[in-house]
This record gives C-alpha cells, sequence and structure tokens, in this order.
C-alpha cells in the first residue's frame, strides 16, 4: 500500500474535464507545497507535469494541466481530454519523515 | 538535457547492483542541480530511492539507506548508484533523475530494468 492514496482508474470522454485525487497526512501534503504530478505512458519514463503543487514546468506542458491542494489533498485537473492524456499518473510529495519523498499508487486514466 | 542509465540488467541475489547515470547539457560541478535515483518494480509504483547535490550533500530513502550508496564522478557528469545484497524484490526499472525535493523530478533517464535472479 503506497503512502500517498490516488483512485485506482478514471474515465472521460474527450473534451471533457477529470480530476484525480491524492490523500496524504500531515507529514506531507498538508503541511508542504511540494507535491508534483507525474504523467507515464506505457514502457516510458515519468513526466513531470506539476510541481509546487500548481506550477507547470517550462518544458511546454500544457495550460489544461492544473494542480490544487486543499488540507491533506492534492489534485490534478485535466480539461479538455485528449486521446493522448490516457496514461497513468502519478502523484509525488516530500514528507518530513526518513523517506524524504512519496509517490501515489497511481491512477489509470481511460479516455472514452 | 539528456540522463541516461547505464550497467548490467541481471544481477544475482546477495551481489552488489552498480549503476551509472551519464547527463548532458548541465554539471554537478557547477550547476546548482541535484541527481537522484527512482525505481518501478514491474507494474507497481514508483520508489524514490537517494539524491545527491553538486554540494555533495546527500539524501537517502531510510527504507533502504543500510543498503544503497551514491557518488558523484569527478567529471560532474555522472552519478554512480551502488545497492548491495540484491533480492529478487529489488527487481525494477531503475531511473535516473534530475530535480529535487521541492520542485519534482523535471528530467529523467530512459530507465534500465534490473533483474535479480539466480
Amino acid at each position: 500500500q503506497s503512502a500517498l492514496t490516488q483512485p485506482a482508474s478514471v474515465s472521460g470522454s474527450p473534451g471533457q474535464s477529470i480530476t484525480i485525487s491524492c490523500t496524504g497526512t500531515s507529514s506531507d501534503v498538508g503541511n508542504y507545497n511540494f507535491v508534483s504530478w507525474y504523467q507515464q505512458h506505457p514502457g516510458k519514463a515519468p513526466r513531470l507535469m506539476i510541481y509546487d503543487v500548481t506550477k507547470r514546468p517550462p518544458s511546454g506542458i500544457s495550460d489544461r494541466f492544473s494542480g490544487s491542494k486543499s488540507g491533506n489533498t492534492a489534485s490534478l485537473t485535466i480539461s479538455g481530454l485528449q486521446a493522448d492524456d490516457e496514461a497513468l499518473y502519478y502523484c509525488s510529495s516530500y514528507t518530513n519523515t526518513g523517506s524524504f519523498v512519496l509517490f501515489g499508487g497511481g491512477t489509470m486514466l481511460t479516455v472514452l | 538535457i539528456t540522463l541516461k542509465e547505464s550497467g548490467p540488467t541481471l544481477v544475482k541475489p546477495t551481489q552488489t547492483l552498480t549503476l551509472t547515470c551519464t547527463f548532458s547539457d548541465f554539471s554537478l560541478n557547477t550547476d546548482d542541480v541535484s541527481v537522484g535515483w527512482v525505481r518501478q518494480p514491474p507494474g507497481k509504483t514508483l520508489e524514490w530511492l537517494t539524491l545527491i547535490h553538486a554540494n555533495h550533500n546527500e539524501w537517502y530513502n531510510q527504507s533502504l539507506r543500510s543498503r544503497v550508496t551514491v557518488t558523484k564522478e569527478t567529471s560532474g557528469k555522472q552519478v554512480v548508484l551502488k545497492m548491495t545484497d540484491m533480492d529478487p524484490v529489488d527487481t525494477a526499472t531503475y531511473f535516473c533523475v534530475r530535480g529535487s525535493f521541492e520542485g519534482g523530478f523535471d528530467f529523467w533517464g530512459q530507465g534500465i530494468l534490473v533483474t535479480v535472479s539466480s
């Protein structure tokens, strides 16, 4: 069981919006704005989509991807779903435990 | 910016794994950056292992601290991961990453699948 909890799967139709949640504790998500989100296509390395809860990297990530946080739960919202968005999504957070970095279990996004 | 992992793809139980990450377009001798390792067992989630900064500071996942060592080569263009006493549960794709705890890992190598089997 992963330290950060994500739903196993979400789905949406092209053009729709979806939100993926990531629940942690006061040792990580709740007290630090160091939440990141990664996209991973099959057989590929993860790609940083969001960092510091809401920021997009300068590598050209679409503004269709946005992040937010409330309490111990962070969220990734993808608007205007496209076929290429179909992938695994992982959240990550700094933690003040000896692990330093925690990942979620991953959420499979299916574009119907 | 690119990173690439190299090393054995098959190791025997109890052996020590040594992986090298070679990167370009930045240097651990001159830039304020960190390079580390993240692994992913087949079909499972990601696990952060270690990070080393240009100033030589090192951080380790406490759960693996007794088995893992990270070093940076004098060239500033390579980082080496050593993991002792390998076990079949250590079978995973090992990714080299650039980044930080705060800003996430913004560049990843392609990964190298390491299988632990006799």
